[in-house]
């Protein structure tokens, strides 16, 4: 029973880089965000979806974008990464009450 | 700006209760009271959630004050497994998307 796993767990961007984040989950839930956090801080999100072929801009979008083409996959883009997206990034799933995380993308941007 | 307020952080010995308060004194009607944990650099656990009656389960209980002002989580045995950062959230279920505004939480440090 996997859950919701993320990959890659770690990765190291030059300024400028493009990387897309992928979420995966496997327990038909309709609805899936993506999370950032800053040390010391709580989640904002970033993007959200409430099904398949439908996002949406959470409290932080600009310099990010998603795509919910399959209802088990979110994936998080950076179109041109910046120093300010260096952070630990979450996805979860939810069937509209508790949410599912997973464990995390560490992203350092240089 | 998170609806709720809980302290910095707290000290509770291992195998005693842990009491966390959260104070949500602008909670509305329809908004339910959430709690998550995290452990150092893993991703956020839900624990539980409720609306106005007090809510038990494997992990944790949840008392709401009569009037939904304040909310108490309940460990009831403590262990070093339960040090964590605990995040107090309300969210309504009426909302179509599941936004959750977190605060900075309440660091629990349990002491052997």
């Amino acid at each position: 029973n996997a859950g919701v796993t993320q990959t890659p767990k770690f990765r190291v961007l030059k300024t400028g880089q493009s990387m897309t984040l992928l979420c995966a989950q496997d327990m038909n839930h309709e609805y899936m965000y993506w999370y950032r956090q800053d040390p010391g801080m709580g989640l904002r999100l970033i993007h959200y979806s409430v099904g398949e072929g439908t996002t949406a801009k959470g409290e932080v979008p600009d310099g990010y974008n998603v795509s919910r083409l399959k209802k088990q996959n979110f994936l998080l883009g950076l179109e041109s990464a910046a120093p300010s997206q260096t952070s630990v990034y979450f996805c979860a799933s939810s069937y509209g009450s508790g949410a599912f995380f997973g464990q995390g993308t560490r992203l350092t941007v240089v | 700006d998170a609806k709720t307020t809980q302290p910095t952080s707290m000290d509770c010995a291992e195998g005693r209760a842990a009491n966390l308060p959260c104070n949500h004194s602008t909670i509305s009607g329809n908004e339910y009271v959430y709690w998550y944990r995290q452990i150092h650099s893993q991703g956020p656990q839900y624990i539980i959630h409720g609306l106005k009656n007090n809510e038990t389960n494997e992990m944790a209980s949840l008392i709401i004050t009569e009037d939904r002002k304040s909310s108490t989580l309940i460990l009831p045995h403590a262990t070093l497994r339960d040090t964590a950062v605990y995040y107090c959230i309300v969210r309504s279920h009426m909302d179509s998307n599941y936004q959750l505004i977190w605060g900075a939480g309440t660091k629990l440090i349990i002491k052997p």
